[in-house]
């Protein structure tokens, strides 16, 4: 089985301060991981993801996402927040050795960027 | 753009009615999926196709009935809903199934609210 915990429901950061939106996963096998965004009224957009290789992975927005594999984690880094960030945040994760088509989805993380 | 085209956006309906939702795809992919979207809860699954086969379905009610009558378009039809079945609807589409490490597009949702 597959599954993804972002433990905060929350993150509240200061505009031009880094900000850092946690992911762990479980898997049995090897992950892909992704993570997404959500605007008001909009549907999932896509960031990043991980596949294989560097553990840093760049995306879009200067966003950029740091696989661990020691700790099962995937979190979402950004140098210096915009308020054009905020947003509802999504990680999932892909077991690849099962070939399972499933892609499992955490429950999102509200991001809110203080001017 | 998103490539991804959800109608209607907003949809109120009562108990007893049936009405459909539609989803297009500009992408030229194979895959498409539908996800409901509830507030505090991941994005659950509800049904994936393949090339206009149906793939997986997981345990969602008869209630809601799929139909991909080509691989640009999904429709979502709905019969006597239940008001838990209120939710952001949402379509999603990607290249082939076989290709885990692609990402999804997802459209904007429909809104669906059950009186």
């Amino acid at each position: 089985a597959q599954s993804v915990a972002q433990p905060e429901d929350q993150v509240n950061v200061a505009e031009g301060n880094p900000l850092t939106v946690k992911c762990t996963y479980s898997v049995s096998g090897n992950p892909y991981l992704f993570w997404y965004v959500q605007y008001p009224n909009r549907g999932l957009q896509f960031l990043l993801k991980y596949i294989t290789g560097d553990n840093l992975v760049k995306g879009s927005y200067g966003f950029e996402a740091e696989f661990n594999k020691s700790q099962t984690s995937f979190h979402l880094k950004k140098p210096s927040a915009l308020v054009s960030d905020s947003a509802l945040y999504f990680c999932a994760v892909r077991d690849i050795n099962f070939g399972n088509e499933k892609l499992t989805f955490g429950t999102g993380t509200r991001l809110t960027i203080i001017p | 753009e998103t490539g991804v085209t959800q109608t209607p956006r907003h949809l109120v309906m009562g108990m007893t009615n049936k009405k459909s939702l539609k989803c297009e795809q500009h992408l030229g992919h194979n895959a498409m999926y539908w996800y409901k979207q509830s507030a505090k809860k991941p994005l659950e699954l509800m049904f994936v196709y393949s090339l206009e086969e149906r793939v997986e379905n997981n345990s969602v009610p008869s209630r809601f009935s799929p139909e991909c009558p080509n691989s640009s378009h999904l429709f979502l039809h709905l019969h006597t809903l239940q008001p838990e079945d209120s939710a952001l609807y949402l379509c999603a589409s990607s290249q082939d199934l076989g290709q885990d490490n692609q990402p999804q597009h997802f459209g904007d949702g429909t809104r669906l609210s059950i009186l």
